[in-house]
């Protein structure tokens, strides 16, 4: 089974402009969550897609916003870039059983630079 | 809310020797614990998850971690580290209930060099 892919790997934007991020999970995934990652911050939880739906939202500026299609893909964006945004971003997709616990599985991460 | 603390920032240790990296939590619900491994410019990897029974886990690549609930706890250790295991190492929670185990919650990472 493929891992979960993230395009692209490697992003460089000014201030000011807008991005988008995508993430392929892995085939039969349906839950996937995003994180932004920075060295004074750490990670941190964005927002978690379910079902193209956004079940919960992590204390984040209404700058980022995502969305999810109907294959389970997600896509994240951020508008007017700011130079604290950059980051490392990171997908995690999970499955969806009716266990309490499904272990989510992370992609490489999109490296986005804001000049 | 839940929240993280690794104590450590950095562990340098020699090959062969071993570690521990500590990780101490917070929370008001009851939460699962997990230790993820992140190497140079790749994503998280999981190493080692307490969901339930025996506090003593065994993960991946020789690592374990013993989940301690009076000191709400979960270190990482290994007896014997090699070169390859230079990297971040990162401990989290979520919690058990309401569906919200998808949400993890981190620590801010204890990077681990391993010397010859």
């Amino acid at each position: 089974k493929a891992g979960v892919t993230q395009t692209p790997r490697y992003l460089i934007k000014t201030r000011g402009q807008q991005v988008t991020l995508s993430c392929s999970p892995i085939s039969g995934h349906r839950s996937v969550s995003w994180y932004q990652q920075t060295p004074g911050q750490g990670l941190q939880f964005l927002f978690e897609y379910f079902s193209e739906t956004q079940r919960n939202k992590g204390n984040f500026p209404g700058r980022f916003s995502g969305r999810q299609f109907s294959n389970s893909r997600s896509e994240m964006n951020v508008s007017t870039l700011e130079l604290g945004d950059s980051a490392l971003y990171l997908c995690a997709s999970s499955s969806t059983s009716a266990s309490s616990y499904n272990e989510q599985f992370f992609g490489p991460g999109t490296r986005l630079t804001v000049l | 809310a839940q929240s993280v603390t690794q104590l450590d920032s950095q562990v340098p240790v020699f090959e062969e020797a071993p570690v521990e990296l500590r990780c101490n939590y917070s929370s008001s619900v009851s939460v699962y614990l997990f230790w993820y491994v992140q190497y140079p410019n790749q994503g998280l990897q999981l190493l080692l998850k307490y969901l339930s029974g025996s506090t003593l886990v065994k993960g991946i690549n020789g690592f374990e971690a013993e989940f301690n609930k009076s000191q709400t706890s979960f270190h990482l250790r290994k007896p014997s580290v090699h070169i390859s295991d230079t990297a971040e190492y990162f401990c989290a929670v979520s919690a058990r209930s309401g569906g919200s185990n998808y949400k993890l919650t981190f620590g801010k990472g204890t990077l681990l060099t391993v010397n010859p």
